[in-house]
């Protein structure tokens, strides 16, 4: 079965450190690496969402890092605050028509003043 | 746009129960998900429509799961019998086409089984 393992479960940052988050898909049959973000009592949002032909894709604070030979992508936060405080997902899109998603368990990531 | 609309929000039911979660997709999005969160296994999806047509059904977990979509604009998920280990927020999205990358999620419902 096809998965993403991401890591870590937990994280605590300071206000104005880096998060990093961490995911490794385990075959090769996904076109899309997308993050989603979900803050408590809300379903999950797009984040940034990268492509395997790409290594690195940034959006303000947000970076995706990518290395398709090791089949590992993360997620940077810069100057994180506060309201980056919620649950960020790593994504995986099938190759097919059908284009599931798999997602990883997770992070919750909770960013101190 | 008003997103993708779930109801209930919230659901509580005893054990036995038939219970009937909603979900109305974004107008013109083609795709509809179903998805249960738990603190346990994550996001699992459930079942997948492309126009209206179940297209993946493998991650229903039982014969007493079961989800239709009559129209573009409507969607049911059904528990009968429902039991405590379905407990879990159930959530709705839906995408322009069943091969995009982004899913717009509803709010969820969150259902508790005694």
């Amino acid at each position: 079965q096809q998965q993403v393992k991401q890591s870590p479960q937990s994280l605590i940052v300071q206000k104005g450190g880096i998060s990093i988050i961490n995911c490794a898909y385990e075959n090769t049959a996904f076109d899309y690496f997308p993050w989603y973000q979900q803050f408590p009592g809300k379903g999950p949002a797009l984040l940034i969402a990268i492509r395997p032909d790409v290594s690195e894709k940034k959006e303000g604070r947000f970076t995706i890092s990518f290395n398709k030979s090791a089949k590992q992508f993360s997620l940077h936060i810069m100057d994180s605050q506060p309201g980056d405080s919620a649950t960020y997902f790593c994504a995986a899109k099938q190759t097919s028509n059908t284009g599931k998603l798999i997602f990883g368990q997770g992070t919750t990531l909770q960013v101190k003043p | 746009d008003a997103g993708v609309i779930q109801s209930p929000r919230h659901e509580v039911t005893e054990m036995g129960q038939e219970v009937t979660l909603r979900c109305k997709p974004i107008s013109g999005h083609n795709s509809l998900f179903w998805y249960r969160q738990t603190m346990m296994r994550g996001l699992e999806l459930l079942i997948y429509f492309n126009n209206n047509v179940p297209i993946d059904d493998s991650g229903m977990p039982e014969d007493r799961f079961s989800a239709k979509m009559p129209n573009a604009s409507f969607s049911t998920l059904k528990i009968q019998p429902s039991e405590p280990r379905d407990s879990a927020v159930y959530f709705c999205a839906s995408s322009w086409t069943v091969s995009y990358h982004e899913q717009y999620f509803g709010p969820g419902t969150r259902l508790t089984v005694t």
